[in-house]
């Protein structure tokens, strides 16, 4: 039962234009949400984060939004740049220790 | 900086062997985390330990024993290594800050490969 899912497993974007990531949950328990990126032979490293008080949070070139109603959220970057290529993984916590992770997002920017 | 290091990269060991990977943080963390990575399943949590010598078994902790002897120092052992198990682990800390959702910090991981 997978309950946090990335249903795209790969993305190519042109260098300069936005990249979009999905992320879908079922659990209306989660109220903390994190995106992390992840280069091969590396381990995650966090991106950025949002409470489910919010619906919108930004970083720079990043921002993540979050739409409770369809159980939804979603990784902005804009502009792309080849520098993002890497596995994005969304991850799901109900305020506990305990993090559940999607399967992963693969996004190529092209140069 | 957070720090999370691994004791190996890679690592190849036979089926029946005992295996010991270790993790150690330098932020004085109070939770330690092993995971498992591996395609099309995203990362799983083998254990948990909140605090030394204390720990939690996560969604798949068959196969898997893990120490906490030292806060610092979190080890993950397979106690007799399968082909099943070969997988990339990785190891992530976080404080425990009350009331609070702590950010997961991750080491580089372990590639471990069971022939």
């Amino acid at each position: 039962d997978q309950q946090v899912k990335q249903n795209s497993p790969s993305l190519s974007v042109q260098e300069g234009r936005i990249s979009i990531l999905n992320c879908d949950y079922t659990n209306s328990m989660f109220d903390y949400f994190l995106w992390y990126k992840k280069y091969p032979a590396e381990g995650p490293t966090f991106l950025i984060s949002i409470s489910s008080i919010k619906d919108k949070n930004e970083d720079g070139r990043f921002t993540v939004f979050l739409n409770k109603s369809a159980k939804h959220l979603s990784l902005h970057i804009v502009p792309s740049q080849p520098g993002d290529s890497a596995v994005y993984f969304c991850a799901a916590t109900s305020g506990t220790y305990k993090y559940i992770f999607g399967t992963g997002t693969r996004l190529k920017v092209l140069a | 900086d957070v720090k999370v290091t691994q004791s190996s990269r890679y690592l190849v060991k036979r089926t029946g062997e005992k295996v010991f990977l270790e993790c150690v943080q330098d932020m004085d963390h109070e939770n330690m985390f092993w995971y498992r990575q591996d395609p099309g399943l995203g990362l799983r949590l083998i254990y948990f330990s909140y605090d030394v010598k204390m720990k939690e078994k996560g969604d798949i902790p068959e196969g898997y024993s893990v120490s906490r002897e030292k806060k610092e120092r979190f080890s993950l052992i397979l106690e007799s290594a399968s082909t099943n198990q070969t997988s990339m682990y990785l190891c992530a800390s976080s404080l425990a800050v009350q009331g609070a959702t702590d950010t997961q910090y991750f080491g580089p991981g372990t590639r471990l490969t069971v022939l």
